[in-house]
């Protein structure tokens, strides 16, 4: 099973932050926090991961608290493209999907 | 960018026949893994390989489906006989072992009729 929680669905303006939170009280000390998509069909994009400190890319930044029992991905601009399923993932090596977050970027 | 391949992309046939998703890993990566995605089920994983040595396919019915890595280049699942409720979209996605982050490739989307 899954082992986090995550909001079923979110809306977010176009070129405003989407910040897509997470919950994961049961992760261990070396499970990571992975953040996926799923863009209709195609197969899932890896975005972002970390152990325990805040962590930014090109595409997002992943903040996680300093208990590591719950983390925010956050899309600083959002783009109609960023429509997609958002999948947070805690483990290391072996990761277990649950059913996401359905994010919907309107105009 | 380098990128996983699975070859179909999709595939239809009649239950009862044997089906061969084929995936090339991307180059490097030492742990493959396959998963199956339905909409009752959503991602599942079936099974997964390091260093081309089988390390967990306890999510995968052992009865019909195998799994195997001739090769660092080449990982196979086969379902033989075929169902219609294995009608899904396999995706093989490939990465290093340890903490490194998985790459999924495109999928194969198989309806068994």
């Amino acid at each position: 099973d899954a082992k986090t929680t995550q909001p079923p669905s979110m809306d977010c303006a176009e070129g405003r932050a989407a910040n897509l939170p997470c919950n994961h009280s049961t992760i261990s000390g070396n499970e990571y926090v992975y953040w996926y998509r799923q863009i209709h069909s195609q197969g899932p994009q890896y975005i972002i991961h970390g152990l325990k400190n805040n962590e930014t890319n090109e595409m997002a930044s992943l903040i996680i608290t300093e208990d590591r029992k719950s983390s925010t991905l956050i899309l600083p601009h959002a783009t109609l493209r960023d429509t997609a399923v958002y999948y947070c993932i805690i483990g290391y090596n072996k990761l277990i999907f649950g059913a996401g977050t359905r994010l919907a970027v309107h105009p | 960018d380098a990128r996983v391949t699975q070859t179909p992309r999709h595939k239809v046939t009649e239950m009862g026949q044997e089906v061969t998703m084929r995936c090339q890993p991307i180059l490097g990566h030492n742990t493959v893994f396959w998963y199956r995605q339905t909409m009752m089920q959503g991602l599942e994983l079936l099974a997964y390989f390091r260093n081309r040595a089988p390390l967990d396919d306890s999510g995968m019915p052992k009865d019909r489906f195998s799994a195997e890595m001739p090769d660092a280049t080449l990982a196979t699942l086969k379902i033989q006989p075929s169902e219609p409720r294995d009608s899904a979209v396999y995706f093989c996605a490939s990465g290093l072992a340890g903490y490194q982050p998985q790459h999924f490739g495109d999928g194969t989307r198989l309806s068994i009729l």
